[in-house]
């Protein structure tokens, strides 16, 4: 059964500041997405990254998908109370089509 | 993007009854729907995978016969709680892939629908 890692599990941090997220299994990924979800709602998608080594940029996000595709990382540099919410990687092993959720990072940012 | 609606958003139902819960691509077609169980401040539990026009695939650990589940169409999958107990309470989430788009293809989730069992 694929795992996938969150790590930090809760983030509370002033406006203003840098924040990681990371993402870590043992599994190989043909494909990982970033998602934030807002309570009661349905996740959104931040991103999607298919190579190993692959960064991406989203305004103050940041992206890394591991050269191993067994890990990834979201960068928030800094963070406004806007970006509060839980961050949620999801994976896709090789030959399959579907996406097991991380254990889900929440941030808070204050004013 | 595409737009994922699932409907009710809320039910409260006494235990034993069964409720019904569906999930409509509203302007793409899914040959694949994903239902997700989700615990207050908790990450998303892939329960099972739904196929348009053959039956379900459930994760380990998920009952079948307790979570039913039909995919009659290229834009419908509905989920069905059978005689439901307080435990089953939680936020069910489902979400669509574009049939054409394949496995990097975004996720579209409904907005889940929070179930209460009396």
């Amino acid at each position: 059964t694929q795992l996938l890692e969150q790590s930090p599990q809760f983030l509370s941090i002033q406006e203003g500041e840098n924040l990681t997220v990371y993402c870590n299994s043992s599994s190989v990924f043909s494909s990982l997405q970033w998602y934030r979800q807002e309570p009661g709602e349905g996740p959104v998608l931040l991103v999607t990254v298919v190579t190993g080594g692959e960064v991406k940029k989203l305004k103050r996000l940041t992206f890394q998908f591991g050269d191993a595709r067994k890990d990834s990382s979201l960068h928030i540099t800094a963070a406004q109370p806007g970006d509060t919410g839980l961050y949620l990687c999801a994976g896709s092993a090789t030959g399959t089509y579907k996406y097991i959720f991380g254990t889900g990072t929440r941030l808070k940012v204050l004013a | 993007g595409a737009v994922v609606s699932q409907h009710p958003s809320r039910v409260i139902c006494k235990s034993g009854t069964s409720v019904k819960i569906e999930c409509r691509s509203l302007d793409f077609q899914a040959t694949t729907m994903f239902w997700y169980r989700q615990f207050p401040k908790k990450s998303l539990m892939l329960m099972a995978t739904s196929n348009e026009g053959s039956k379900a695939t459930y994760e380990q650990g998920v009952e079948k016969d307790k979570f039913l589940i039909n995919h009659a169409s290229l834009t419908l999958s509905t989920l069905t709680v059978t005689s439901a107990h307080p435990e089953d309470s939680s936020f069910y989430i489902c979400s669509a892939r574009e049939m054409l788009l394949g496995a990097a293809g975004e996720l579209f989730f409904g907005e889940g629908s929070r179930l209460t069992v009396l």
